[in-house]
């Protein structure tokens, strides 16, 4: 069964700091894709990215920056540069190819990113 | 503009009140799905669909029921609402595994 995990429940940064969200995976599909949701105070899911299993190109958008290791099934991902508005939950998902499911997230349970001044 | 409709947004019950929650896309997407998500607990799966009259439990079905009549829509209903059904509903549609949309949520209290 798919499964995945977020072993930070929360993280507090100063602003300015670096911060690395960690994220690990359980499939036996070969065939899958990874996402990262941000969930702001507002509450809505915000899509940030998906990956492929077969693309293990590091990908970097602005401040983010995702590292994703099939070697040890991991998907992480860093904000340079923290801010403010970058406080949120934060929630690592997977897909998996069956297509019998193949509307199903599986999340892990979240890491609370907190930025202060 | 392509999105997922969720109504009401907030909603305040008592226990056994029958209620529904809708859902509608405009995407003309065969997936829909219901997620619950609980503090320390992530989003779980309630219930999805694959298409029109097919639908099929996820991983928390109990206490809910679906219905998919048509393409668009994809209700979610609470028989008998009890306090441990107290949570954060979103609702999800996709054409394929690549991609899910997600509706804004409902915020569901029972006392």
């Amino acid at each position: 069964a798919q499964k995945v995990t977020q072993a930070q429940t929360e993280i507090s940064v100063v602003e300015k700091e670096d911060v690395t969200l960690d994220c690990v995976y359980e499939t036996r599909d070969t065939t899958y894709y990874l996402f990262w949701y941000k969930q702001p105070p507002s509450g809505e899911l915000v899509f940030l990215i998906r990956r492929n299993s077969f693309d293990e190109q590091n990908e970097i958008s602005g401040r983010y920056s995702w590292n994703f290791q099939k070697s040890t099934s991991s998907f992480n991902f860093t904000i340079t540069a923290s801010q403010v508005v970058d406080s949120a939950v934060y929630f690592c998902a997977l897909s998996e190819a069956d297509t019998g499911t193949a509307s199903k997230l599986t999340f892990g349970t979240g890491t609370r990113l907190q930025v202060t001044l | 503009e392509a999105q997922v409709t969720q109504n009401p947004r907030y909603l305040i019950t008592v226990t056994g009140k029958k209620l529904t929650v809708t859902c509608s896309q405009n995407m003309n997407h065969e997936y829909m799905s219901w997620y619950r998500q609980d503090p320390g607990l992530g989003l779980r799966q309630i219930y999805y669909s694959m298409n029109v009259e097919v639908t099929d439990k996820g991983d928390v079905p109990e206490g809910y029921k679906v219905s998919r009549k048509e393409k668009r829509n994809f209700p979610l209903i609470l028989e008998s609402p009890s306090p441990n059904q107290t949570s954060l509903y979103f609702c999800a549609s996709s054409q394929d595994r690549r991609e899910q949309y997600f509706g804004p949520g409902t915020r569901l209290t029972v006392t």
